[in-house]
């Protein structure tokens, strides 16, 4: 099955403490892309890559590291997580563009 | 600055009546416009796109309808079914279907009442 794979679903880290979230497809896409969820925000891109060792910023990449070593992985990296970062996070993969995105199914972030 | 607005938190509507989501822009540059629909606990999922183009783009009961004068952007579904109930979210790019930077708005929570 064509998918996005993000681990983990739920994640409760207190503040400072490095995580990342894993992302993974499996369609062989060339391009991905981290958005976080906020209420009366919508979805607001974090960072994308175009394609293996392409990375870039998109609106809200403060605080945040990504990095893509292999096509189909492109984890999100927090080295200091912060409260402002509580939030829904989403990975995204497309070869075709807009309406060829296939999303994660979102990992829940909140930090104390 | 949000520059797809979805001014509608939420819509309720009965079972078998039009849904009509709103959706405005404002950067001129977005030349092609989709519509994703997002059940809790999953992704989103694309549901109908439209180029600028065209003023309107249908497939099966889902209508999307675009003024670009107006930069305004709309959604229906008719019949509306319980199964419908979901967070809609518009999504706008430039330069075309291909082009993978999308901007989205805020959400329209949708309520379908059997």
């Amino acid at each position: 099955e064509a998918q996005v794979t993000q681990n983990p679903r739920y994640l409760i880290t207190v503040t400072g403490k490095k995580l990342t979230v894993t992302c993974s497809q499996n369609m062989n896409h060339e391009y991905m892309s981290w958005y976080r969820q906020d209420p009366g925000l919508g979805l607001r891109q974090i960072y994308y890559s175009m394609n293996v060792e392409v990375t870039d910023k998109g609106d809200v990449p403060e605080g945040y590291k990504v990095s893509r070593k292999e096509k189909r992985n492109f984890p999100l990296i927090l080295e200091s997580p912060s409260p402002n970062q509580t939030s829904l996070y989403f990975c995204a993969s497309s070869n075709t563009g807009g309406d060829g995105y296939t999303f994660g199914s979102g990992t829940r972030l909140t930090v104390v | 600055d949000q520059q797809v607005k979805q001014n509608s938190p939420s819509l309720s509507v009965q079972e078998g009546r039009i849904s009509i989501l709103n959706c405005d822009y404002t950067n001129s540059m977005f030349d092609y416009f989709l519509w994703y629909k997002k059940y809790p606990a999953e992704g989103p999922t694309f549901l109908i796109s439209i180029s600028s183009i065209k003023d309107k783009n249908e497939d099966g009961r889902f209508t999307v309808f675009l003024n670009k004068s107006a930069k305004h952007l709309s959604l229906h579904i008719v019949p509306s079914q319980p199964g419908d109930s979901a967070v809609y979210f518009c999504a706008a790019s430039a330069g075309g279907s291909n082009n993978n930077d999308m901007r989205f708005g805020a959400g329209t929570r949708l309520t379908v009442k059997p």
